[in-house]
């Protein structure tokens, strides 16, 4: 079944630098990659989604960019704010799979 | 603005006993999940409940079950509760299963003794 690897599981950036978080997936046939967020003794909360018919995407200060010829895809934070503190979580969904798998997280710390 | 409601917030109980976590949701979405987050904050499904279609991770031990009266409510009953079973327990709804932004509610951490 498909596996979704998040490489770094902690990040430190100073705030208004950028942050970058990589995840790669196994299987080909995955068509959605949504992003997490997950603060501090809270639940999670979507961020941000790609489907496999484009390789870009952006909303506000978040880019995630899509390469399915290495099956990876990552989530870039510009301008980072404390508040973008967090755990951040990449997941896959295979077309016509009803299970949507995480990777194993990474925690965000923006330094004042 | 919270739109999925778990209750309780946290149990502790012994091993052996039977829980129920309960779960809804106002949205008015379709599907309902439940997820297991574990000490490493590691997520795994473990159930998809849509139009009276439960869908189940057959890595799921059986002493796990869900239980829906309406597309609204998913409740997670465990019947025999073990040590490692200690986890938070997430509901989460979306509009549909393909593709779909999920809801998350806040979790139900459950400790077992």
């Amino acid at each position: 079944g498909e596996k979704v690897e998040q490489h770094e599981s902690t990040l430190s950036v100073r705030e208004g630098d950028s942050a970058v978080i990589n995840c790669t997936y196994t299987d080909t046939a995955s068509s959605y990659f949504p992003w997490y967020k997950q603060e501090a003794g809270k639940s999670l909360h979507f961020v941000i989604d790609i489907r496999s018919n484009v390789d870009r995407k952006q909303s506000q200060r978040l880019t995630v960019l899509l390469d399915k010829k290495a099956k990876r895809f990552s989530l870039h934070i510009t301008a980072t704010q404390p508040e973008d503190s967090a755990i951040y979580f990449c997941a896959a969904r295979s077309s016509g799979s009803w299970q949507l798998i995480f990777g194993s997280g990474t925690q965000l710390t923006v330094m004042p | 603005e919270t739109a999925v409601f778990q209750t309780p917030n946290y149990h502790v109980t012994q091993v052996g006993n039977e829980v129920s976590f309960n779960c809804k949701q106002t949205l008015g979405h379709d599907t309902m999940y439940w997820y297991k987050q574990d000490s490493k904050k590691l997520l795994k499904i473990m159930f998809s409940y849509n139009n009276k279609q439960l869908i189940v991770n057959e890595t799921v031990p059986r002493r796990f079950s869900p239980q829906s009266s309406d597309k609204a409510h998913l409740n997670l009953r465990i019947k025999s509760v073990e040590p490692e079973d200690s986890a938070v327990y997430l509901c989460a709804s979306s509009y549909n299963r393909g593709g779909a932004e999920q809801f998350f509610g806040p979790g139900t951490r459950l400790t077992v003794l």
